[in-house]
């Protein structure tokens, strides 16, 4: 079965230094989004995107937070200058186009545990 | 209110029991509905989509009413294996952001 494969697995850093999170989606997918889970809290979207730019973001993606897709496969979350609620479970996910992500449904990595210390 | 609402639980359930969740969502704009399962610390994974008809896979039924924004999930024939968070999601359109509920803990007990 395909798989949206993240690394790290977890990440250790220290307020005020920059992360790069990296995600490889599912190679058909064309869709691509991050979100986190700070525990024991709700999973909530960060951004969404497709044909290389941004077709959505939330409020918690203000400017410390940037996506790139530097080549043809992997999908990166760079947070500038973390802070300490920045720490959480990052999971990115990928979808196919249109009814097939109804039926189907979006398929999250098995995500990046960052703290920031 | 908030966008999508669950119970948190805990549902603690003996093993054989039917147990139901029920979901209710704020945007009549929504458009695709699905319950998906998050085990302790892992990503969620998708249980099912929930379509304006019901549907049904094995011990797992969704129905979804429109009128009343409510989204709810059947499990017949509990397993110790079904022991879980189950996540509420909704979503405009395909390919647009997911909105989950908080989640709510099933726990199977033997």
């Amino acid at each position: 079965e395909p798989e949206v494969t993240q690394t790290p697995s977890h990440q250790v850093t220290q307020m005020g230094q920059e992360v790069i999170l990296h995600c490889v989606p599912i190679s058909n997918h064309l869709y691509f989004y991050w979100y986190r889970q700070i525990l024991g809290q709700k999973v909530e979207f960060l951004v969404s995107f497709y044909n290389n730019e941004i077709s959505e973001k939330s409020e918690i993606f203000d400017d410390q937070f940037s996506v790139e897709r530097p080549d043809g496969s992997n999908f990166t979350l760079k947070i500038r200058s973390t802070k300490l609620e920045d720490s959480a479970m990052y999971f990115c996910a990928s979808s196919e186009p249109g009814d097939r992500a109804l039926n189907y449904g979006y398929t999250f990595g098995s995500g990046t545990r960052l703290t920031v210390v | 209110r908030k966008e999508v609402e669950q119970d948190p639980g805990p549902f603690n359930v003996p093993e054989g029991a039917t147990v139901a969740f029920n979901c209710t969502y704020s945007n009549s704009a929504s458009q695709s509905f699905f319950w998906y399962r998050q085990d302790c610390r892992k990503e969620p994974k998708l249980l099912m989509s929930v379509y304006s008809s019901g549907n049904e896979d094995g011990r797992f039924t969704a129905q979804l009413n429109r009128a009343s924004q409510y989204i709810s999930l059947l499990i017949r024939d509990s397993k110790l294996s079904d022991s879980a968070t189950y996540l509420c999601v909704v979503t405009l359109f395909g390919n647009e952001k997911l909105t989950f509920g908080t989640g709510t803990r099933l726990t199977i007990i033997p």
